[in-house]
């Protein structure tokens, strides 16, 4: 089955600073790759996601870069404010919108 | 334009009990996906509904159980319940099984098992 790393498990940035989390999927089928955000006691959100015939997306100050071929894709967050600190999920879909996360990146952005 | 919903907020079973969650798809959405997201954790897959079938199952024991009804909200039945069923229990809805459509999650259902 499919398997997804994720790293770094923790990030500190200060407010204003670029933020880089990077996963990396073992599935070559896997074609949809979503992020999370949660916030503590609060459900994941979805941010932002890319599909397979794409390499990369952007959304205001989130972006999304996919790379097949190395299977990994990372999400970049620029211009970090102290709203963006919460738990971090990448994901993938093997089949059918099964999906498998990783485990995780607490972002913390510091004023 | 409802969003996913979950009951209840908050369980607290015995070991042996069952417990049945229920989760209300948000609006449009025909395929419910639960997951079991232990304290630091990633969510893990247990099993996905459509057209009121079990259409894929995770790594899961067969204590876990689900059900789909006719407006497409769902329940997870968890049997013979063990300390390390603790979890948030979220449900996720979508449109389908293809897998490039988003999924969009409840607020959960925190279990706990004493």
């Amino acid at each position: 089955g499919e398997n997804v790393e994720q790293h770094p498990s923790t990030l500190s940035v200060q407010e204003g600073d670029s933020a880089v989390i990077k996963c990396t999927y073992s599935d070559s089928a896997s074609n949809y790759f979503p992020w999370y955000k949660q916030e503590l006691g609060k459900r994941p959100q979805l941010i932002i996601d890319i599909r397979s015939n794409v390499g990369e997306k952007k959304d205001q100050r989130i972006a999304v870069t996919l790379n097949k071929t190395a299977k990994h894709f990372s999400l970049h967050i620029t211009e970090t404010q102290p709203e963006d600190s919460a738990v971090y999920f990448c994901a993938a879909t093997g089949t059918a919108s099964k999906l498998t996360f990783g485990t995780g990146t607490r972002l913390q952005v510091t004023l | 334009d409802a969003g996913v919903t979950q009951s209840p907020t908050h369980l607290i079973k015995t070991r042996g009990q069952q417990v049945t969650l229920r989760c209300s798809p948000k609006s449009g959405h025909d395929t419910v996906s639960w997951y079991q997201q232990a304290l630091g954790q990633g969510p893990q897959f247990i099993f996905q509904y459509y057209e009121e079938e079990e259409r894929q199952r995770g790594n899961f024991p067969d204590r876990f159980s689900g059900h789909q009804f006719p407006n497409y909200s769902s329940e997870l039945n968890v049997n013979a319940l063990l300390l390390g069923d603790s979890a948030l229990y979220l449900c996720a809805s979508s449109l389908g099984l293809v897998s490039s459509y988003e999924q969009y999650f409840g607020p959960g259902t925190r279990l706990t098992v004493t």
